[in-house]
């Protein structure tokens, strides 16, 4: 029962680089985030999407691009990585908006030099 | 739009004594309110789910309660222990589909 995946764990990627966060997760969840989390901060929305083929926008989505082509994967992608993006990254899900409980991923640590 | 507020941001307290750690709303008209830990460079472990028709749930020596009219919940943690400190985050999802996080509470048990 793997629950959400997160890959990769860390990465450190240089100014401008581009890069894709993978998250997966196998309980057939409709609601799937993507939070961000600055040291000392709390969680941040960057997007998040409430089925296949549905994403929107959160409170920072500046930078950053997701998709939402199956049930099970929300990728998020960086396109020109800034050092502003360097964060710890956390992906959720959700069975839905209702009385049901958010999982969460191990998070990927991603520092932008 | 639903803020969430927890308060203290830290806390520190002898080994062995209950305690008590806030959330508060300001949207009442809530889904559920879920409370989780969060251990230093770790992800989020939840620990209790309370759905809006509940006043209260308890998992061991945790127990969370909830007031909707008064836009609160409260995590009970009873004979507090050194493995028991880490940030505790309360979450709640709101009409708009997000999940609404507090700052949380950087809890820290001296032996």
């Amino acid at each position: 029962n793997a629950g959400v995946t997160q890959t990769p764990k860390f990465r450190i990627l240089k100014i401008g680089q581009s890069m894709t966060l993978q998250c997966t997760q196998d309980m057939n969840h409709n609601y799937m985030y993507w939070y961000r989390q600055d040291p000392g901060m709390g969680l941040k929305l960057i997007y998040y999407s409430v089925g296949a083929g549905i994403t929107d926008k959160g409170e920072v989505p500046n930078g950053y691009n997701v998709s939402r082509s199956t049930t099970e994967d929300f990728p998020l992608r960086l396109e020109l990585a800034a050092p502003s993006q360097t964060s710890v990254y956390f992906c959720a899900s959700n069975e839905e908006r209702g009385n049901t409980e958010a999982f969460f991923g191990q998070g990927t640590r991603l520092t932008v030099v | 739009k639903q803020e969430v507020t927890q308060i203290p941001a830290a806390l520190s307290v002898p080994e062995g004594e209950n305690l008590v750690l806030n959330c508060s709303f300001t949207d009442s008209a809530i889904y559920n309110l879920q409370w989780f830990r969060q251990d230093p460079g770790k992800g989020l472990t939840s620990l209790l789910l309370i759905q809006s028709s509940q006043r209260e749930q308890t998992s061991g020596r945790l127990n969370a309660s909830l007031d909707k009219s008064s836009g609160r919940s409260t995590l009970y943690i009873a004979a507090s222990q050194p493995g028991d400190s880490a940030t505790y985050l309360c979450a709640l999802p709101g009409r708009d589909d997000k999940i609404i996080f507090g700052k949380g509470t950087r809890l820290h048990i001296l032996p």
